[in-house]
This record gives C-alpha cells, sequence and structure tokens, in this order.
C-alpha cells in the first residue's frame, strides 16, 4: 500500500503540553504533506515537508522527516483545546504523479 | 477566496437513485481530485484531473461512478444508481502541483436509505 500510517491512533493529553504523532509510510516519496481535519469539516493543509528536508518548522508545529526510516512525525507544542482534531499524513511521490495517498490519521483530544 | 465549494453538503436519497455532487474549485488551480471518506475505508482517492482531463480514475469503486470536469471552475461527481454502501463523506478537493499543498471542501456528506 502507498498509503502512510499514523501512530497512534489516538491521543489524549492535557492543554499546555506537546503531542506527538508519527507517520510511517513504504515506498519513496517526494515530499510529505500533514493534515488536519475537525469534525464534520474537511482537510486543512498544514506542511508540506519535501523528501531532501529532515525538519520544518511553522508555528506550533514541528515535522520531521527520516527517509532512511520512511517515518515522519508531527510535534505540537503548547497544545490548545481548539488543536483538537484528527491529524493525517500524506504521500506523495513521482510514480503517483500529483496523486496523494492519505493515513487513517491520530484522533487528538486536548483537554482543557 | 472563497476556497472549494461543494454541494449540496448533505444529501440523503433512496437506494436507486441518480445522486450528482457538485464542486468549485479555486480559481487557477490546475488539479481537481474527488476523495470519498468512510469509517472502515478512511480517505480514498475516486478520481483525478489535471486541466479539466481526468487523469487517474483508478479509484473510482464501479462503472455506477462517474465524474465530469467540463471547465476549470466546475466538476461533478455522479452516482447512478446509488446503493447504501456508497453512504459517506465526499470531498472535492484542488491544487496548483504536488509541492504545494491541497485545499478541501467542506464535503458532502451522503447517506443512500
Amino acid at each position: 500500500s502507498q498509503q502512510g500510517e499514523e501512530d497512534p491512533q489516538a491521543l489524549s493529553i492535557q492543554e499546555g503540553e506537546n503531542a506527538t504523532m508519527n507517520c510511517s509510510y513504504k515506498t519513496s516519496i517526494n515530499n510529505l504533506q500533514w493534515y488536519r481535519q475537525n469534525s464534520g469539516r474537511g482537510l486543512v493543509h498544514l506542511i508540506l515537508i519535501r523528501s531532501n528536508e529532515r525538519e520544518k518548522h511553522s508555528g506550533r508545529l514541528r515535522v520531521t522527516l527520516d527517509t532512511s526510516k520512511k517515518s515522519s512525525s508531527l510535534l505540537i507544542t503548547a497544545s490548545r483545546a481548539a488543536d483538537t482534531a484528527s491529524y493525517f499524513c500524506a504521500t506523495g511521490s513521482t510514480s503517483t504523479g500529483n496523486q496523494f495517498y492519505f493515513g487513517t490519521g491520530t484522533s487528538l483530544t486536548v483537554i482543557p | 477566496d472563497a476556497g472549494v465549494i461543494q454541494s449540496p453538503r448533505h444529501e440523503v436519497t433512496e437506494m436507486g437513485q441518480e445522486v450528482t455532487l457538485r464542486c468549485k474549485p479555486i480559481s487557477g488551480h490546475d488539479y481537481l481530485f474527488w476523495y470519498r471518506q468512510t469509517m472502515m475505508r478512511g480517505l480514498e482517492l475516486l478520481i483525478y484531473f489535471n486541466n479539466n482531463v481526468p487523469i487517474d480514475d483508478s479509484g473510482m469503486p464501479e462503472d455506477r461512478f462517474s465524474a465530469k470536469m467540463p471547465n476549470a471552475s466546475f466538476s461533478t461527481l455522479k452516482i447512478q444508481p446509488s446503493e447504501p454502501r456508497d453512504s459517506a463523506v465526499y470531498f472535492c478537493a484542488s491544487g496548483r502541483d504536488r509541492d504545494y499543498g491541497y485545499t478541501f471542501g467542506s464535503g458532502t456528506r451522503l447517506t443512500v436509505v
């Protein structure tokens, strides 16, 4: 399968704590994206990291990519109740053109 | 920019009826994607277009599904006849190319009874 797989499936933390989600994939990729989905809503693009990049930051988000292990992590620092959502990684490769394959997601609950 | 606009937001129909889902992508985006999301199967790519041309429809589950993009600002996904197992949330997304993220619509929640 070309899909990424997120780990853990569900995560519950207290507001202010950091949240770390992981994504593993099987094929070579050109880039990897992280998306957030609030309940009943569409997906929102958070960050894209290219295969030649190892780390990327955007506000409270930090994404790492280890192509040798075929894995990525998303760190949300100083979490807020509004961060409660499902988070998905999506992988893209030359072989799949402009298609991205999504994993099953991590459901994050931030308790106020 | 109003983002990707999908209609209707909710659709309830009886088995055997034809269902048409609509999508207006963001102006200037050359790629349009249709995804389906269910609890069991997660997000599945059904079909995607580049410059209004269908590029890969291998994700379309059956001949009952068809998609068109008559122009750069409009696409439809049609299910005929619909079945209960088609019940899902259908998302449309558009993008410029693979080095940028995609923008998703709010989805159409389809229920076939």
